[in-house]
């Protein structure tokens, strides 16, 4: 059972342009929404993360926007660098049993062409 | 702070052999998960450690097994390899104050022959 469903699988912009990632979860229990980049041969490094209380998050470049109500979130990537070139994944967490297992969208990749 | 360190972070074994793999978490972080990452089922919890004991476990079989050590360095172990097993493993500490993240190491790339 796949509780958190990552869109697109990959992903395809050109230097400038804004890359959207979508992921919709089905456990309501979830309180915090983290999404991660991965570089070929490194572990996932957290980029940001939101909790349900908002609506939209941002850092830098990178923009989350949560619906709790539709039970989706989404990664935006503004001005998208060939360096943001990578694997992004969503996750989801609950912590109310006393554990933070994370789990993860299937992970999309994302090239950013010159 | 140095960060999550992982060894070994490559290893190759064959079908029946175990395997242990180790993790150094970042000073400070009590709280130890790891992950299994392959290319079909892409990233899947095995278990958590927190001050040593075991608070959660994934959906994988009995031949994972895992431990944690006062000093909050954990290991984990395979038995009875299987094809299937071949996969990045990660592990992630994390300080389990007000924050949940987690922070991930290298990993260890463990291929079954």
């Amino acid at each position: 059972q796949q509780q958190v469903k990552q869109s697109p699988q990959s992903l395809i912009v050109q230097k400038g342009g804004i890359s959207i990632i979508n992921c919709a979860y089905e456990n309501t229990a979830f309180d915090y929404f983290p999404w991660y980049q991965q570089f070929p041969g490194k572990g996932p490094a957290l980029l940001i993360a939101i909790r349900p209380d908002v609506s939209e998050k941002k850092e830098g470049r990178f923009t989350i926007s949560f619906n709790k109500s539709a039970k989706q979130f989404s990664l935006h990537i503004m001005d998208s660098q060939p360096g943001d070139s990578a694997t992004y994944f969503c996750a989801a967490a609950y912590s109310g049993a006393g554990s933070y297992q994370l789990t993860f969208g299937k992970g999309t990749k994302l090239s950013v062409i010159p | 702070k140095a960060g999550v360190t992982q060894t070994p972070r490559y290893l190759i074994k064959t079908r029946g052999q175990q395997v242990t793999l180790s993790c150094s978490p970042i000073s400070g972080h009590r709280s130890v998960s790891w992950y299994q990452q392959t290319p079909g089922q892409g990233l899947q919890f095995l278990f958590e450690y927190f001050s040593e004991t075991q608070r959660n476990k994934g959906n994988f079989p009995g031949r994972f097994s895992g431990r944690q050590f006062s000093n909050s360095r954990s290991e984990m172990n395979v038995s009875t390899l299987e094809l299937g097993d071949s996969a990045l493993y990660l592990c992630a500490s994390m300080f389990r104050g007000q924050t949940d993240t987690q922070y991930f190491g290298p990993g260890t790339r463990l291929t079954v022959l």
